[in-house]
């Protein structure tokens, strides 16, 4: 069974903080991993996707994925209350994705 | 370019019946993947179609299933309605099939079984 596991939360972080989001997943042999962040009744966004070990950055966004410890993480820089939402860790091995239950990050003005 | 458009938004049935949710993926993307997402087992992945056919298939029983047709829009149906089968249902729409980082969602259909 692929499992992935998420901090449920909620995470809360002062406006202008760095929020730190974490996930684990436990398929070895999963290649790609994929942070969504899901406004409360919308649907999914796409707003990062790693496939290396290491830091990939996108504006205020940072992923950072270590296959050895089968972790990877979602800093959020300068963190807003826009940014006050619940984001989805999903990872492949080029199957359907699995995804994580989420976790609820709320931004405090 | 227009996005993922789902039908209906919000549907409400009773244990029993039958269910036909509609996906209309965007332009030009031929592969079509439907999720459910409950509070409780978070978002499930139900199937995946592409060219028509069924690629993948998670694990649901038999009572869910669909089809794709070959303008890319997909139905699923889901048949004898439980309460658990409340959800929002989810599409999702890739150029093609595994192309997960072009993956977009359209807004859903929300289910309830009462």
């Amino acid at each position: 069974q692929k499992e992935v596991e998420q901090n449920s939360g909620p995470l809360s972080v002062p406006e202008g903080a760095i929020a730190s989001l974490n996930c684990t997943y436990s398929d070895r042999g999963s290649q790609s991993f994929f942070w969504y962040r899901q406004y409360s009744g919308k649907s999914p966004e796409l707003i990062m996707f790693i496939y290396s070990n290491g830091d990939k950055e996108d504006g205020r966004f940072t992923a950072q994925l270590n296959k050895a410890s089968q972790y990877v993480s979602l800093l959020i820089r300068d963190s807003q209350p826009s940014d006050s939402a619940t984001y989805l860790c999903a990872v492949t091995r080029n199957t359907p994705l699995v995804f994580g239950k989420g976790t609820r990050l709320s931004v405090i003005a | 370019k227009a996005g993922v458009t789902q039908t209906p938004r919000y549907l409400i049935k009773t244990r029993g019946q039958q269910v036909t949710l509609s996906c209309s993926p965007i332009s030009g993307h031929r592969s079509v993947s439907w999720y459910q997402q409950t509070p409780g087992q978070g978002l499930q992945f139900l199937f995946e179609y592409f060219s028509e056919t069924q690629r993948n298939k998670g694990n649901f029983p038999g009572r869910f299933s669909g089809r794709q047709f070959s303008n890319s829009r997909s139905e699923m149906n889901v048949s004898t309605l439980e309460l658990g089968d409340s959800a929002l249902y989810l599409c999702a729409s890739s150029l093609v099939q595994g192309s997960y980082n072009e993956q977009f969602f359209g807004p859903g259909t929300r289910l309830t079984v009462l």
